[in-house]
């Protein structure tokens, strides 16, 4: 069974706080992305990346950044929480690596909340 | 630039009519196209894609270069077909719609 696994379900945060929201797939897939679900907005692409060390931009990346020091992890970094991050989280991977017209594989989501 | 279009934000029907999710797209080149579903409490999943050309829980997509669209179709909705439903272009990684959120009642 392929598996997606964002660490927290759930998590609150305080204004300035520096937040990692982590990812891992144990599927071997080279591509990974980050989303953002907002009712009414859809998922909107933060960041992804296509192989290790390897990071591009999504449509929303300001006020993020990423890490993919490894091929099975990769980390969402809010630099400076603000309450306008306050949403739900998605992570997802696929393969093979810089080809999109494949399955992604979806994590349960992290729900941040900053307050 | 690539774009995906959904109309409906919301789209009520009633058990056993026929369902249609309009779903709209731009860009460029040649697109792959796809649906995602999420049901309540569970995580987001393919439901299906262009490219196989298959029905999946009765459900079925063409795509219609012609008018950029790729609406999905279900002859007769069945109550557990209420979720909410993303539609997906590949041109350059993967790009969503803003999704419909389908209620079927009985």
């Amino acid at each position: 069974d392929v598996k997606v696994t964002q660490s927290s379900r759930y998590l609150v945060k305080r204004t300035g706080e520096k937040v990692f929201l982590e990812c891992v797939q144990d599927m071997d897939h080279e591509n990974m992305f980050w989303y953002r679900q907002d009712p009414g907005l859809g998922l909107r692409l933060i960041y992804f990346s296509y192989d290790v060390k390897m990071k591009e931009k999504g449509d929303i990346p300001e006020g993020y950044s990423v890490s993919r020091e490894k091929k099975e992890r990769f980390s969402l970094i809010l630099e400076s929480a603000s309450t306008n991050q306050t949403s739900m989280y998605l992570c997802a991977s696929s393969s093979p690596s810089d080809r999109w017209d494949t399955e992604a594989f979806f994590g349960q989501g992290t729900r941040l909340t900053v307050v | 630039a690539q774009r995906v279009t959904q109309p409906e934000k919301l789209l009520s029907v009633f058990k056993g009519a026929p369902v249609e999710l309009k779903c709209n797209y731009s860009y460029s080149g040649s697109p792959e196209l796809f649906w995602y579903v999420q049901y309540s409490r569970q995580r987001l999943q393919l439901l299906l894609r262009h490219i196989s050309r298959e029905s999946i829980k009765g459900f079925t997509a063409d795509l219609n270069k012609g008018e950029t669209s790729f609406h999905l179709k279900k002859p007769f909705a069945q109550e557990e077909d209420s979720a909410m439903y993303y539609c997906a272009l590949t041109g350059y990684a993967l790009n969503f719609g803003k999704g419909t959120s389908l209620l079927v009642t009985p």
